[in-house]
Order: structure tokens, then sequence, then C-alpha cells
């Protein structure tokens, strides 16, 4: 069963707009880590974030993390036609059960 | 380093037989996952592999095994298959513990007749 639920779930945008994409889940957790899926490929592991975390960067990707609220974003700045996509987060729950949501289908148009 | 090898890349059954998958981890990675991919459910976890050791089970019937060998490599095994089995199955190898980065291959796409 799925832990997380991506909004929105599909979002297009231009090239160059910043993209933000939200998770939320719904039981404690070690870490949340987000990847991304092009065309029903394997993942790639964008960033990991560990629940003493509230915010990371890497390159032009800003995650945040609110424990309290149980939710994450992950925040794609100036984004390129490559950043099209589909985004998942992650959860390591502290059963040791890792659940990933239904994805956001990220569109940016040239 | 390479990275994470999975065979076949495609396979097709028909219902009731079995079928075997392969993942090579990256080398001197330890930990192991799979995963089940499918329009439906989305992404589904279904087991992780630590030393040859199961470490974690996700909500999958008996159908499903694995197993780990001392190289760290690992194989998923499906009996009795199913129409709903047809997936994209994804292995997942980090350095050790599942908490750490995943690195994904690139699936085995199974289709059951």
């Amino acid at each position: 069963s799925q832990q997380g639920e991506e909004d929105p779930q599909a979002l297009s945008i231009q090239e160059g707009e910043n993209a933000t994409m939200n998770c939320s889940y719904k039981t404690s957790i070690n870490n949340l880590q987000w990847y991304r899926q092009n065309s029903g490929r394997g993942l790639v592991h964008l960033i990991l974030i560990r629940s003493n975390e509230r915010e990371k960067h890497s390159g032009r990707l800003r995650v945040t993390l609110d424990t309290s609220k149980k939710s994450s974003s992950l925040l794609i700045t100036a984004s390129r036609a490559a950043d099209t996509a589909s985004y998942f987060c992650a959860t390591d729950g502290k059963n040791n059960d890792m659940r990933f949501g239904a994805g956001t289908r990220l569109t940016v148009k040239p | 380093k390479a990275g994470v090898t999975q065979t076949p890349r495609y396979l097709i059954k028909t219902r009731g037989q079995q079928v075997t998958l392969s993942c090579s981890p990256i080398s001197g990675h330890r930990s192991v996952s799979w995963y089940q991919q499918t329009p439906g459910q989305g992404l589904q976890f279904l087991f992780e592999y630590f030393s040859e050791t199961q470490r974690n089970k996700g909500n999958f019937p008996g159908r499903f095994s694995g197993r780990q060998f001392s190289n760290s490599r690992s194989e998923m095994n499906v009996s009795t298959l199913e129409l709903g089995d047809s997936a994209l199955y994804l292995c997942a190898s980090s350095l050790n513990v599942r908490e750490n980065e995943q690195f994904f291959g690139p699936g085995t796409r199974l289709t059951v007749l």
C-alpha cells in the first residue's frame, strides 16, 4: 500500500519556471527520499532528507520536510525540458517499511 | 562503477508459470531491495536483503520470494503467475542498509498472458 501522496498528480510548466511538488505521508519516518523516473525506466535518486532535517539543497533542487505536518516539498528551479519526468517521494518508516507515493507527472514545455 | 543491472529486461510468461528475475547490485553494495510497479498500484516494496538475509518484507503473497547470494547478487521468484503480476520489477542496491541512498536498475518488464 502507498503511504505518500504527491500533489499535484500532474504539472505542466514552461521552461525556466519553477516547479513545486508536495508529498504527504501518514506515519513516522526515518527519512524521506525523492526520485525521478523517465518513461517507465528505473528510478534516479534525487535527494534524501532525514527526519531531523528541515531543508536540503542539491543543485537546482530544494527539499523541505515538516514532520509536524507530515509533509515534504520538492522545488525545481529554472526548469528545463530535460526535467520532464515523474517524481516520487518515498518514506522510510520506523517499521523499516519503504513506501512510495503515486507520483507527480511533470511536463516542462520548451 | 557499473550500475545496478537486471536480467532479463523483458519477459513474457503465461498464467501458472513461474519466473526468476536477477539483480546484480553495484560493486560493494550489500543491500538489495525489490519493488513492483504497476499503473494501478504504483510502486510497492517487495522485500529487502542484506548479507544474504531477508531484512524486510512487503505485503505480497507467498508466491513472491527472493534470495541473496554471498556476492550480494539477488534473485526474486514468482510462482504460479497471475495476470495481475504483469509489472515492472525494479531492483535497488545501497551500500549498507536501505536507509542510505538507493540506486535503481532499469527494471524487468514482466508480461503475463
